[in-house]
């Protein structure tokens, strides 16, 4: 059964720093991973998906990697801004499923 | 377009009432879900339809089921519900019906469900 962690839970950084968040995944037999974003009672905003043979996407002042033999993907956010503040969710979509396996996100706090 | 849009926003409801949700696409994707969110947790599947057909997580109970008009609309049909079920519920579509590299999954809002 797939198993997606992400560490940290919580991080709360200054206006401008880079940062990176973590997401581990047990099970490399996967199709793809995808960056959300959820600001509080909303939606899930979709952010970057990475397919499984891909090893990494930007959007702006994002980017993600993946890597599937060592069952990790990172997203860098570049000079963070207040707005960046959120929950930030990773999700691995197994092989042979619908079923996106989410891990319980990293609540970012940017401050001003 | 990638919206995927839910109503109402908001539902309060007894345990004896029926109520609907709704969920709607507009992008041509060919599945769309339901999640169930509670709070400072991760969303949890609890239906795919793809392709016309319907999937299960077996964990929901029958007091939730879906219904899928046409391919644009997903309805989620609530029957004598409890208190535990009060949740946030998503909706998503994504263009690939089935398990692919290519399916990305965008969610509509939710709809904040409380149950008294």
């Amino acid at each position: 059964k797939q198993e997606v962690t992400q560490i940290p839970a919580a991080l709360s950084v200054p206006e401008g720093e880079n940062l990176v968040l973590n997401c581990s995944f047990t099970d490399s037999a996967i199709y793809n991973l995808q960056w959300f974003r959820q600001d509080p009672g909303k939606g899930l905003t979709s952010l970057l998906l990475i397919q499984s043979s891909q090893r990494e996407q930007t959007s702006g002042r994002l980017n993600a990697s993946l890597d599937k033999s060592s069952g990790r993907s990172t997203l860098y956010i570049a000079a963070s801004q207040p707005g960046d503040s959120a929950t930030y969710l990773c999700a691995a979509l197994g092989a042979g499923s619908y079923q996106l396996t989410f891990g319980k996100g990293t609540k970012l706090s940017v401050i001003p | 377009d990638t919206e995927v849009t839910q109503t109402p926003k908001h539902l309060v409801m007894g345990m004896t009432n029926k109520k609907s949700l709704k969920c709607e696409q507009h992008m041509g994707h060919r599945a769309m879900y339901w999640y169930k969110q509670k709070a400072k947790k991760p969303p949890e599947l609890m239906f795919v339809y793809s392709y016309e057909k319907l999937s299960i997580n077996e964990s929901v109970p029958s007091r939730f089921s879906p219904e899928c008009p046409n391919s644009s609309l997903l309805n989620l049909h609530l029957h004598a519900l409890q208190p535990e079920d009060s949740a946030l519920y998503l909706c998503a579509s994504s263009r690939e019906g089935g398990p692919s590299s290519y399916n990305e999954q965008f969610f509509g809002p939710g709809t904040r469900l409380t149950v008294l």
